[in-house]
């Protein structure tokens, strides 16, 4: 069975950086063809897809949020870490990491399942 | 690439037959997928590759389209498929992975 569940800080200062942890449990991120996915929500709000890293490293990013994002791995802890920059109230969101895959000729499989989602605000 | 879903909400009763559009800007082959999210609640993975029902999911659930337009039909709508449903495309990166503006799905 496949977990996953996010943790950091549920308040965060206009302009500090955000680092949230993703723990997962049911797969490794050195298998291949493995990935995980940071997708976020501000409140009544639609998703956004953030970033996402598969299993040899290679990294994705939204080309919006990309300047801000940076997400890296670390397989023996089975973690993945996404940090942003330079927050801003906007970024007011409920944060969620997903499981993913890259299936044969680059298919890009849809996140399932998803963790239960973290609530970060940005204020002063 | 932007998704545009349609309507943004929509009222329905229990045995209802529902319909959600979602349109894409350019042709995103079949790398459609589509998501349930109740309140308070991450979203659940319902079809993917545009009509590819996933594991566990009733199969009153079903999807269609390729190019731009999709579907999700909801063919007899029970208690608990009241919730916000978002599409997803998958085609490329990138640009990226882009949700639709979600469809709210509420009781009349």
């Amino acid at each position: 069975q496949i977990t996953l569940k996010e943790s950091g800080p549920t308040l965060v200062k206009p302009t500090q950086t955000l680092t949230l942890t993703c723990t997962f449990s049911g797969f490794s991120l050195s298998t291949s063809g493995v990935g995980v996915g940071w997708i976020r929500q501000p409140p009544g709000k639609a998703l956004e897809w953030l970033a996402l890293i598969y299993w040899d490293d290679d990294k994705r990013y939204s080309p919006s949020l990309k300047s801000r994002l940076t997400i890296t791995k670390d397989t023996s802890k089975n973690q993945v870490v996404l940090t942003m920059t330079n927050m801003d109230p906007v970024d007011t969101a409920t944060y969620y990491c997903a499981h993913t895959l890259l299936g044969a000729g680059n298919y890009y499989v849809p996140f399932d399942p998803w963790g239960q989602g973290t609530l970060v605000t940005v204020s002063s | 690439i932007q998704l545009t879903q349609s309507p943004s909400s929509l009222s329905a009763s229990v045995g209802d037959r529902v319909t959600i559009t979602c349109r894409a800007s350019q042709g995103i082959s079949s790398y459609l997928a589509w998501y349930q999210q109740k309140p308070g609640k991450a979203p659940k993975l319902l079809i993917y590759a545009a009509s590819t029902l996933q594991s566990g999911v009733p199969s009153r659930f079903s999807g269609s389209g390729s190019g731009t337009d999709f579907t999700l039909t909801i063919s007899s709508l029970q208690p608990e498929d009241f919730a916000t449903y978002y599409c997803q495309q998958l085609n490329s990166y990138p640009p990226g992975f882009t949700f639709g503006g979600g469809t709210k799905v509420e009781i009349k």
